[in-house]
């Protein structure tokens, strides 16, 4: 039982690049979250999903896109990379309110 | 609107001394859920403890334990006889009762252990 998988687990962009962090679950769960995590600070929601086909915005959505084609899988795409963006990505899955699984992360850097 | 609030950013404590993070919370639901995470400085979230808003009873695992109070809407937690192994981020955070609610996350307190 792999959990919530993460990839890449650390990735440098230059500005204006674009790429897609990968996040898969293997839990069936229905609820799925990106968050980002900047230096010494909290988790801020980006984008979440309740379900296949069913994404809404979380707290810091600009420069963002979703998808939710499958149960499984929820990629966080960035289309156009700043410096704003660097960070640490954090992908969850639970079943409602109970408590999140989470990938181990993403370190993502944008030069 | 629901809120989290760790006051505390940054706590050192020497090894063996017990600490207590704080966590103080705002929601408007009868029935929510709350809950503490555990970031070690590899930096994977470690789920620690779920507590649903109808059990106020303190909970006890270990050197950790919590308490639960909602009259002054708090869910604390303890560490007793610290070890440089709990140096850590620890979040707390609240979810709503429907199934659709977001977990809200506190800032975190990071935690030093001192040997």
């Amino acid at each position: 039982n792999a959990g919530v998988t993460q990839t890449p687990k650390f990735r440098i962009l230059k500005i204006g690049q674009s790429m897609t962090l990968q996040c898969t679950q293997d839990m069936n769960h229905n609820y799925m979250y990106w968050y980002r995590q900047d230096p010494g600070m909290g988790l801020k929601l980006i984008y979440y999903s309740v379900g296949a086909g069913i994404t809404d915005k979380g707290e810091v959505p600009n420069g963002y896109n979703v998808s939710r084609s499958t149960t499984e899988d929820f990629p966080l795409r960035l289309e156009l990379a700043a410096p704003s963006q660097t960070s640490v990505y954090f992908c969850a899955s639970t079943h409602g309110n109970q408590p999140q699984h989470f990938g181990d992360g993403t370190r993502l850097s944008i030069l | 609107a629901q809120k989290v609030t760790q006051a505390q950013t940054e706590i050192s404590v020497v090894e063996k001394e017990d600490v207590t993070l704080d966590c103080v919370y705002e929601t408007r639901d009868t029935t929510y859920y709350l809950f503490w995470y555990k970031q070690p400085p590899s930096g994977e979230l470690v789920f620690l403890i779920r507590r649903n808003s109808f059990d106020e009873q303190n909970e006890i695992s270990g050197r950790y334990s919590w308490n639960f109070q909602k009259s002054t809407s708090s869910f604390n937690f303890t560490i007793t006889a610290s070890q440089v192994v709990d140096s850590a981020v620890y979040f707390c955070a609240l979810s709503g009762r429907n199934r659709d609610d977001k977990i809200i996350f506190g800032k975190g307190t990071r935690l030093h252990i001192l040997p």
